[in-house]
């Protein structure tokens, strides 16, 4: 069994501070991690996910999460907010073995300040 | 295709009436996902294929709903009898099942409204 769960429903940050965007996950099996992002009428987009190699992964906009094995966690981090940031962000898991399906959160809506 | 296609992008249909929606994944991705996100809602999950395996059923959310897929390509989500509280942006998304890049593509939705 497999789940995830993402600690802040809503973050609101001052443009040009840090973001962090908190995750905790659980997994029978090693997981691969994913950090979507889906804009206001937009569809979801892939951030960037962690799949057992590196465990600092970079994405795209200047995003990048850190997998903590002993932490369970994947927290989703950028150095300086912009308002384009301003979205909702969605943690997922992916056991790599077993039934293998695909398990979002609940969703974190980040709010940026000017 | 080249992405997660998916028909129509916006159903408006009458309290009872059965809608069918269709989901064309991208060519070789054996998994299947309908999600179901609700106006400020997160992602519900509703169904998922996978290969030929029996198909997880576990979050439909009643049994005016159901999901098939033909040959292991397109799927279709019908529901029955659709209520107002149906209302929502139903989302499809396929995956490969192994490999590195196993994240899931999303289709841009079907907006559903139940007047």
């Amino acid at each position: 069994a497999q789940s995830v769960t993402q600690l802040d429903s809503h973050v609101s940050v001052s443009e040009g501070t840090p973001v962090l965007l908190r995750c905790n996950y659980s997994s029978s099996y090693s997981p691969s991690l994913f950090w979507y992002v889906q804009h206001p009428n937009k569809g979801l987009q892939l951030l960037l996910k962690y799949t057992s190699a590196a465990t600092l992964v970079k994405g795209i906009n200047g995003f990048e999460a850190e997998f903590k094995k002993s932490e369970t966690s994947f927290h989703l981090t950028k150095p300086s907010a912009h308002m384009s940031d301003a979205a909702e962000y969605f943690c997922v898991v992916r056991d790599q073995g077993g039934y293998q399906k695909v398990t979002f959160g609940t969703g974190t809506k980040l709010q940026v300040i000017p | 295709g080249a992405g997660v296609s998916q028909s129509p992008s916006n159903k408006v249909t009458e309290k009872g009436k059965d809608v069918e929606l269709r989901c064309d994944p991208i060519s070789g991705h054996t998994a299947l996902y309908w999600y179901r996100q609700s106006l400020g809602q997160g992602l519900e999950f509703l169904i998922y294929f996978q290969g030929n395996s029996a198909p997880d059923k576990s979050g439909l959310p009643s049994d005016r709903f159901s999901a098939e897929r033909t040959g292991g390509s397109v799927s279709t989500l019908t529901i029955q009898r659709t209520q107002q509280e149906d209302s929502a942006v139903y989302l499809c998304a396929s995956s490969l099942r192994q490999g590195a890049n196993t994240e899931a593509f999303f289709g841009q939705g079907t907006r559903l409204t139940v007047v």
